[in-house]
């Protein structure tokens, strides 16, 4: 069955880079997007940006822009998310999750990124 | 952007209650709407999808209805594992924006 599996939790400096990871299980990866959705401590939910696994094409939130890369390798069915500058605003779940018709079907468990000098 | 809200942002019910939470949209978004339950801890879980269409497993108590700028999620008869945060969501376009939630606890 469809299951997406996240990189662990990551404690970061300010001024830094995360990378996390979400790898695809029991579907096609090239069929769908890649979405990532973060939430922060007791906060709503916030889309990041999706990439296409057919084509590669990818779509930022203004807010993330220039900050944030979304990649994604096909011969393993994994999906990445990297964010830079990283301040304390930054702490969240980052979820990634897959994009069906442009809503959301399956979900990975989350990756925790805490943000702390 | 499309700016989603919901309301309430906060519900107080009972075991059996009918529920009806309202999301609007800043413009029209056709029936590209989605609804999500969220508990504690978890991610999200697909409820809706296309304003009204119930995700295969989803209980049928949960319904969804709305076009254009006004969306409701109604639970017709509460059940203790429905208390949890419910999230709207639109795909009319980009950037894709969900509403703030609604927390929706035991009376």
């Amino acid at each position: 069955q469809v299951h997406l599996e996240q990189s662990g939790a990551e404690i970061k400096k300010p001024g830094t880079s995360v990378k996390v990871s979400c790898k695809a299980f029991g579907y096609t990866f090239t069929d769908f997007v890649m979405t990532w959705v973060r939430q922060a401590p007791g906060q709503g939910l916030e889309w990041m940006g999706g990439i296409s696994g057919y084509n590669g094409i990818i779509n930022y939130a203004p807010k993330f822009q220039g900050r944030v890369t979304m990649t994604a390798d096909t011969s393993t069915g994994t999906a990445y998310m990297e964010l830079t500058s990283l301040t304390s605003d930054d702490t969240a779940v980052y979820y990634c999750a897959r994009g069906y018709n442009d809503f959301f079907d399956y979900w990975g468990q989350g990756t925790l990124v805490t943000v702390s000098s | 952007d499309i700016q989603m809200t919901q309301s309430p942002s906060a519900l107080s019910a009972s075991v059996g209650d009918r529920v009806t939470i309202t999301c609007r949209a800043s413009q029209s978004i056709s029936t590209w709407l989605a609804w999500y339950q969220q508990k504690p801890g978890k991610a999200p879980n697909l409820l809706i999808s296309k304003a009204s269409t119930l995700q295969s497993g989803v209980p049928s108590r949960f319904s969804g209805s709305g076009s254009g700028t006004e969306f409701t999620l109604t639970i017709s008869s509460l059940q203790p594992d429905d208390f949890a945060t419910y999230y709207c969501q639109h795909y009319n376009g980009y950037p894709r924006t969900f509403g703030q939630g609604t927390k929706l606890d035991i009376k």
